[in-house]
């Protein structure tokens, strides 16, 4: 079992549409989960951070964490063209200067 | 957040030869990262550069083929050498933004091997 598994997709959707992606991951010493958006032909940018378990909110993106289950997700309400993107879930133990362990992506595709 | 220039953005190769990538932060960083992504694939960890110390490199790289300086607090250098068409892939690197685990990255360095 992978450490950390994430639907490669391609997720299609509608502009406007709510938008969920997730995470599965198996450590359970994890405890500061990230999402990042990933443009084609750019490098990871760093869209939501989360330290253990709880909802985070920005703008039109929410993050969720259910560490007892081991799974977060990340909501885009009302999906813009401009969110087509490869979205990766990132995850770190935190002590110290720890290193991060990544899902695959998903590329999520709004079509106008 | 920390802002990352990395260069050359691509290149193309022969077999054989070396390349090396460079990694600029607009701050003092202690730690910074290199990693690979192949298609399809998620962000493989080569090495995590400390200042004033020798990379520590992951399970399945080395540091004959994949050389790294890490002079300053700013800046970091990755090399591929020796290249094969294997090798070909994106080469990225990261900042560490505290010890939280968050990191920031640069564009990439895109890098075909013929």
């Amino acid at each position: 079992q992978k450490e950390v598994e994430q639907d490669p997709g391609p997720l299609s959707v509608p502009e406007g549409a709510i938008v969920s992606l997730n995470c599965t991951y198996s450590n359970s010493a994890f405890q500061y989960f990230m999402w990042y958006r990933q443009y084609s032909r750019k490098g990871p940018e760093l869209l939501m951070y989360t330290y253990s378990s709880g909802n985070k909110e920005d703008g039109r993106f929410t993050a969720q964490v259910d560490k007892s289950s081991k799974y977060i997700s990340l909501f885009i309400r009302d999906s813009q063209p401009s969110d087509s993107a490869t979205y990766l879930c990132a995850m770190s133990e935190g002590s110290g200067y720890s290193t991060l362990t990544f899902g695959k992506g998903t590329m999520l595709l709004v079509s106008p | 957040s920390a802002v990352i220039s990395q260069k050359p953005s691509r290149d193309i190769c022969q077999r054989g030869t070396s390349l090396t990538i460079q990694c600029q932060v607009d701050s003092q960083v202690t730690m910074m990262f290199w990693y690979r992504q192949q298609p399809g694939q998620s962000l493989t960890l080569i090495a995590t550069a400390n200042q004033g110390s020798e990379a520590t490199y992951e399970s399945g790289f080395v540091i004959d083929k994949f050389p790294i300086s890490r002079p300053n607090l700013t800046f970091s250098t990755l090399t591929v050498s020796n290249m094969s068409p294997e090798d070909s892939s994106i080469y990225l690197c990261s900042a560490e933004g505290g010890n939280n685990g968050i990191q920031y990255f640069g564009a990439g360095t895109r890098l075909s091997v013929l």
